[in-house]
Order: C-alpha cells, then structure tokens, then sequence
C-alpha cells in the first residue's frame, strides 16, 4: 500500500457526461500528479500541483481540468466525455515537487461507453 | 522535450534466470533521473530503482541492477534469479531535475513475462 488513496477504483459513464476523479495524497506530501494511462497513448502526465497551486502542465484536455485543495486532496475533473477517454487515472504524491520518488495510488478505472 | 524509448514490448525469462529489460532515451540536459517502475496485474505503479545522471555508479537495488550508459543514453534494468512475482509491466522513466519539469516522462513499457 503507497498510502495514497484513489476513488473510485472503477467508474463506468456515458458520452458527453462528467465525472470527479478523487485523489489522497499520503500524509505530508504536499505534491500530486495526475497521469493518464491509456493502450495508444501509454503513459502520460497531465498536470501536477504543490501546496494547492498548479505547477506544471502536461498533455491535459481543455475538457479536462483539477485542483488541489486545503486538506491536499486533488480533484480530476473530466466533462464531455468521450470514448477516447476511457484510460486508467493515477494520482501520485511526493513530499516537494522537487522530491525524486513519488508513490502512486492504485488509479481509477475509467469506461466511457 | 524528452523522449524514453523501450524497444522489447515483450519478454520471458525462465524462473532463476537473469534477464535484461532495454531503454533508450533522449534529452539535452545533463543532469536528471532515471527509474524502472514495475506495473503488476494490481496495477500499482511501484518503484524498482532510480538512477541520478551525475553519479557513474550503478544502481544496484536486491536482485535488480542497472546499466546506465550516459553518452550513449541508454539505461538497462537486470534482473537476477528471477521469481514467478517479477511478472509485470516494467516502466523507463525520466525525470528532469529543471523547476517546473519534476514530472515523470514514461517509455511504452515492456510485459515481462517469468516461466516456471
């Protein structure tokens, strides 16, 4: 167990709906990452953020946008979906941005049918 | 930006045996990180060992070891007296140590596959 924690685990959704993605960081981190994990496009970072503010942007959608709150918990908020958004979503944290190893938490399965 | 290349989408090594799992990447910076993170079928992304650009000694983490060879870019991952647990996705990835760019760049990934 890395310690962080994602929900759901699975999330089945129609075309064009909206979905939250949740993420717990593990206890004193303060950086989270969302990475999208798809069978074309592999591995792929979207956007991280530190101590609530955003720090850096990947490959990440204009359909697609989070945050980090005060309690340091993120948010994936994903609307319009599409079929090409069916991927597994992992969330990881480490302590500063500038910290080498992250732990990941287990992803959310996302199907948009 | 940064490129990771793993060429063997797939492997099998017998159980005992030693197997070496390939990555090639590419950057015009000189100072980063390198890792190997193994995906089981849970899939949890899990840490196997990291590598920092300016150090030249391998990394040795257990029964998995590294080859990383700067100049040529290139950055290898052996495992040794391989186990039936070994059985994964196995990522390359590379982390820049620049502010603002600590997000992880990931290879396709190679399915390891362990035979008993």
């Amino acid at each position: 167990d890395s310690g962080v924690t994602q929900t759901p685990k699975h999330l089945i959704t129609a075309t064009g709906q909206r979905v939250t993605l949740r993420c717990s960081p593990r206890s004193g981190d303060l950086s989270v990452y969302w990475y999208q994990q798809s069978l074309d496009q592999g591995l792929q970072f979207l956007i991280q953020y530190y101590n609530g503010e955003e720090r850096a942007k990947g490959n990440i959608l204009e359909r697609f946008s989070a945050q980090q709150f005060p309690d340091l918990h993120s948010e994936l908020n994903l609307s319009s979906l599409e079929l090409g958004d069916s991927a597994l979503y992992f969330c990881a944290s480490s302590v500063g941005p500038q910290n080498t190893e992250a732990f990941f938490g287990q992803g959310t399965r996302l199907t948009v049918v | 930006a940064q490129t990771v290349t793993q060429s063997q989408p797939e492997m099998s090594v017998q159980e005992a045996e030693t197997v070496t799992l390939s990555c090639t990447y590419d950057t015009s910076e000189s100072d980063y990180y390198l890792f190997w993170y193994k995906q089981p079928p849970s899939r949890q992304m899990i840490l196997v060992i990291r590598q920092e650009a300016y150090k030249q000694q391998n990394a040795t983490e257990n029964r998995f070891s590294v080859n990383f060879q700067k100049a040529a870019k290139s950055f290898s991952l052996k495992i040794s007296d391989s186990q039936l647990g070994d059985a994964a996705m196995y990522f390359c990835a590379y982390r820049s140590r620049m502010a603002g760019s600590y997000q992880l760049t990931f290879g396709k990934g190679t399915k390891l596959s362990v035979i008993p």
